[in-house]
């Protein structure tokens, strides 16, 4: 079964429109950080934004914020004034602090491919 | 600042041949990833190091496939026999700690088995 399901695997928008990308995630561990991550045309995956599980502040990096939904085990991006930059393959990605051993394990989702159009 | 460094980006062997993956992390940081990258299954965590200490492999295949840090600068992913279904991306990512700090992820290489 999968960990992190982000269930749109594309998206297409306009230029200047707003959208938000979904991500559901299952976990039985206290301490968790969620991730989304951004998948260049170029090839490069560079990071957006952080979410901690036991934060409550709502996490804002630019033009980029999460809507974090704990109780419902789920994490959005809302990326705002979309540019054709946008354009590229969004992650979301689950660290699990486990309560065996203490270590972080990774699992990402499968993507969201989003297309900006001018 | 050259980021994650890997080498080769394009590497192509015959059925059965050993690949050997190479990763230099960015200076200072302290922990190495390594992911595997396919069209179906997405990005799949295969093994990371802490402090040059093998932590976690519970993503690798047990039998053909292992992972080194021999030294700060680098880190190794070798594939023994490597067959057709081992065609993917491998990316290497560093991060400056081994929890909550964001990845620096290579360029990837990509490994195609004929």
């Amino acid at each position: 079964a999968q960990k992190v399901i982000q269930v749109w695997s594309t998206a297409s928008r306009q230029e200047g429109e707003e959208l938000t990308l979904d991500c559901s995630y299952e976990t039985s561990q206290v301490l968790y950080h969620l991730f989304w991550y951004k998948h260049l045309l170029s090839g490069e995956m560079v990071f957006l934004i952080r979410q901690m599980s036991s934060s409550t502040a709502k996490e804002r990096s630019g033009r980029y914020s999460v809507v974090f939904q704990k109780s419902l085990k789920s994490i959005s991006l809302v990326i705002s004034a979309l540019q054709p930059d946008d354009s590229g393959k969004y992650f979301c990605a689950l660290w699990e602090l486990l309560t065996s051993g203490g270590n972080y394990k990774p699992t990402f989702g499968k993507g969201t491919s989003l297309v900006v159009h001018p | 600042n050259a980021g994650v460094i890997q080498t080769p980006r394009h590497k192509v062997t015959g059925k059965g041949q050993e690949a050997t993956l190479w990763c230099e992390p960015i200076s200072g940081h302290s922990a190495v990833f390594w992911y595997r990258q396919t069209i179906v299954q997405g990005l799949e965590f295969l093994t990371y190091f802490r402090n040059q200490a093998p932590i976690d492999d519970s993503g690798m295949p047990k039998e053909r496939f292992s992972a080194q840090m021999p030294n700060q600068s680098h880190s190794t992913l070798k594939i023994q026999s490597t067959q057709p279904q081992d065609s993917a991306v491998y990316l290497c990512a560093s991060s400056r700690d081994w929890g909550g700090a964001e990845q620096y992820f290579g360029p990837g290489t990509r490994l195609t088995v004929l």
